[in-house]
């Protein structure tokens, strides 16, 4: 596709409920993020891989929140046991550097916009 | 926690009319983007100055950054409707992974 892709658009989640979030990157390429962004707020980072490797997931917040993206291309967002602070958009970005090829810009997707009841 | 903030601003202007928001961060950084987000959509990258930079301008954009101050400045001429969004600093620590981390946003009305 021409742009970051990110299914599905909108989840509902009853609390303590399993979600997993889609994310499509731009074909090619290398990095791609993950970062959550709370109703009035900036996004927050949460994890980034390099082609299929996770190499920073300082950002997630416990250890209910799960990455993959095991063929460097497609990556799920996995969430257990989702709580009512989970509730935010979801955001997956992609760029097509690799970390040594500063400078440059990311591209976004539209997010998933997450509601725990 | 978050690097780069904004200046708490929700900036209401008529259309025609120049629009500026301010950025602030603390720590060194490579470089400092901007981004628009409308309401429903996405994050959209409209310009990125490295720190060896002072000013870029892009179309109706101008950015300025001042390292000294570690501050940078997004004008907006002759504003649109279609410029009414939220606008996002990111600033590139260095971590060398290109990783952001984002103000908490202006919101800008532009009004017909």
């Amino acid at each position: 596709g021409a742009g970051v892709s990110q299914s599905p658009r909108y989840k509902v989640a009853k609390r303590g409920q399993d979600v997993a979030l889609r994310c499509d990157p731009i074909s090619g390429h290398v990095s791609l993020f993950w970062y959550q962004q709370a109703l009035g707020q900036g996004p927050e980072f949460l994890t980034y891989f390099q082609n299929e490797a996770q190499l920073d997931k300082s950002g997630l917040p416990s250890d209910r929140f799960f990455a993959e993206r095991p063929e460097g291309s497609v990556s799920t967002l996995k969430i257990q046991r989702t709580q009512q602070e989970d509730s935010a958009v979801y955001l997956c970005a992609s760029s097509p550097g690799a970390p040594a090829r500063r400078n440059t810009e990311a591209f976004f997707g539209q997010g998933t916009r997450l509601t725990v009841v | 926690s978050q690097q780069g903030e904004e200046d708490p601003q929700a900036l209401s202007i008529q259309e025609g009319e120049n629009a500026t928001m301010n950025c602030s961060y603390k720590t060194s950084i490579n470089n400092l983007q901007w981004y628009r987000q409308n309401s429903g959509r996405g994050l959209v990258h409209l310009i990125l100055i490295r720190s060896n930079e002072r000013e870029k301008h892009s179309g109706r954009l101008r950015v300025t950054l001042d390292t000294s101050k570690k501050s940078s400045s997004l004008l907006i001429t002759a504003s649109r409707a279609a410029d009414t969004a939220s606008y996002f600093c990111a600033t590139d620590r260095g971590y060398g992974n290109n990783r952001l981390a984002f103000g908490k946003g202006n919101q800008v009305v532009v009004i017909p």
